[in-house]
């Protein structure tokens, strides 16, 4: 079954503290990998779409890269509004739908 | 900005009753999503329709969970009877897919918080 895995569960980061947050998944054929932030009592919000390896994509302090296996979004110098759920989402080849991560906690400390 | 709607926000129930959930997709979209969210399984996907058609439900109980798209402007998720494990956070998302690629991400809705009791 594929399967979309994140690490780590929570990370916790001194303000200016850069750091990269992983997301895994098996290898049977990548169509798409979303990136989402989620704060607390809403909806995830679009960030990134990656679709083959190689690519790169920034926004702000945030970098998101991709590989055959997994994808790492980068946090530089980060600032306490940066503090929310990262959420990793995954199109495998031959299927429409889109299979989350479980995400991981990001707290930034002043 | 184009914005998914779900209503109500909160939903506070009894065990047995009947809970229907409703989302507004972005106009245009022809692909509508709803998934559930606990803190032990994260985001789960329940079902999937595109142009309204249902094309996968197999993440949802059958015997209790119903999602229906009876215009392109309304989605609705019902669960009959409902139970305290149903207790989670239930979100809609919307996109347009073309081709088998998504033309544009997915957009959530912020969610209808259940509570079974």
């Amino acid at each position: 079954e594929d399967q979309v895995t994140q690490s780590p569960e929570a990370l916790r980061l001194q303000e200016g503290e850069s750091s990269s947050l992983n997301c895994s998944y098996t290898v049977s054929g990548l169509r798409g990998l979303f990136w989402y932030r989620q704060d607390p009592g809403k909806g995830p919000e679009f960030l990134f779409t990656l679709y083959s390896a190689g690519e790169e994509k920034e926004k702000e302090r945030l970098k998101a890269t991709l590989t055959k296996k997994e994808s790492f979004l980068h946090i530089t110098a980060p600032k306490p509004e940066d503090s929310a759920t990262y959420l990793c989402a995954v199109q495998f080849r031959g299927y429409q739908k889109v299979t989350f991560g479980t995400g991981t906690k990001l707290q930034v400390i002043p | 900005d184009a914005r998914v709607t779900q209503t109500p926000r909160h939903k506070v129930t009894e065990m047995g009753q009947e809970v229907t959930m409703r989302c507004q997709p972005i106009l245009g979209h022809n692909t509508v999503f709803w998934y559930r969210q606990t803190m032990m399984q994260g985001l789960e996907l329940l079902a999937y329709f595109r142009n309204r058609a249902p094309l996968d439900d197999s993440g949802m109980p059958k015997d209790r969970f119903s999602a229906e798209m009876p215009d392109a402007t309304l989605a609705t998720l019902k669960i009959q009877p409902s139970e305290p494990r149903d207790s989670a956070v239930y979100f809609c998302a919307s996109g347009l897919v073309t081709g088998g690629l998504y033309n544009s991400p997915l957009h959530f809705g912020n969610g209808t918080r259940l509570t079974v009791t």
